[in-house]
């Protein structure tokens, strides 16, 4: 089992719907969870992090958290053709940042 | 702010030789972090640094790879001698805190590896 997994894609969304990113973790002790967005042949860039359970909301951006299920998740509102990237889920187990191999999503004007 | 530097940008040696990658955290940034990104892949963390001592390093292959932050500022890694697998981006990271504060890591534009 990986330590981090996210749901396989290409994921295909029209623009203005709603993208929903999910990803699952096995370290019950996980206590922080990222999620960054990374463009081709670009670096991660940091969009979102959330330690609690819940919801947590920054603009178009949602993070859900549910410590419970071990699963942790990213909603785009309004979806635009400049979200279209991969977007990588991160969580942490002690000092360690373990990443998933994302998800690589595109907005289709 | 100033964000990670890194350098090179882009590196093409031969298989067996030697090459090294240098970072530059965000100022006041205490904790340091080297991943390789292999295409297709999430990053994987290589070796962790606070300050200039050593936190993680238990996924560097040290019979081939080596890393230092002597002064607690910038760091270097290094590669010697590269085999074909070694093709990758190695990425820098810096975070304020220490490692286990677990505040959001930034990181810099890497160094894109390819051995021929």
């Amino acid at each position: 089992q990986k330590e981090v997994e996210q749901n396989s894609g290409p994921l295909s969304v029209p623009e203005g719907a709603i993208a929903s990113l999910n990803c699952t973790y096995s370290d019950r002790g996980s206590q922080s969870f990222f999620w960054y967005r990374q463009y081709s042949g670009k670096s991660p860039e940091l969009i979102m992090f959330i330690y609690s359970n819940g919801d947590k909301e920054d603009g178009r951006f949602t993070a859900q958290l549910n410590k419970a299920s071990q699963y942790v998740s990213l909603l785009i509102r309004d979806s635009q053709p400049s979200d279209s990237a991969t977007y990588l889920c991160a969580v942490t187990s002690g000092s360690r940042l373990t990443f998933g191999e994302g998800t690589q999503l595109t907005v289709n004007p | 702010e100033a964000g990670v530097a890194q350098s090179p940008r882009y590196k093409i040696i031969e298989k067996r030789q030697s090459v090294a990658f240098w970072c530059n955290p965000i100022s006041g940034h205490a904790t340091l972090y080297w991943y390789q990104q292999i295409l297709g892949q999430g990053p994987k963390l290589l070796i962790q640094f606070q300050n200039n001592g050593v936190v993680d390093d238990s996924q560097l292959p040290k019979d081939r790879f080596s890393a230092e932050r002597l002064k607690g500022v910038d760091s270097t890694l290094k590669i010697q001698p590269a085999k074909l697998e070694d093709s990758a981006v190695y990425l820098c990271a810096s975070s304020s805190g220490t490692p286990y504060s677990n505040q959001p890591q930034h990181f810099g534009d890497g160094t894109r590896l390819s051995i021929l």
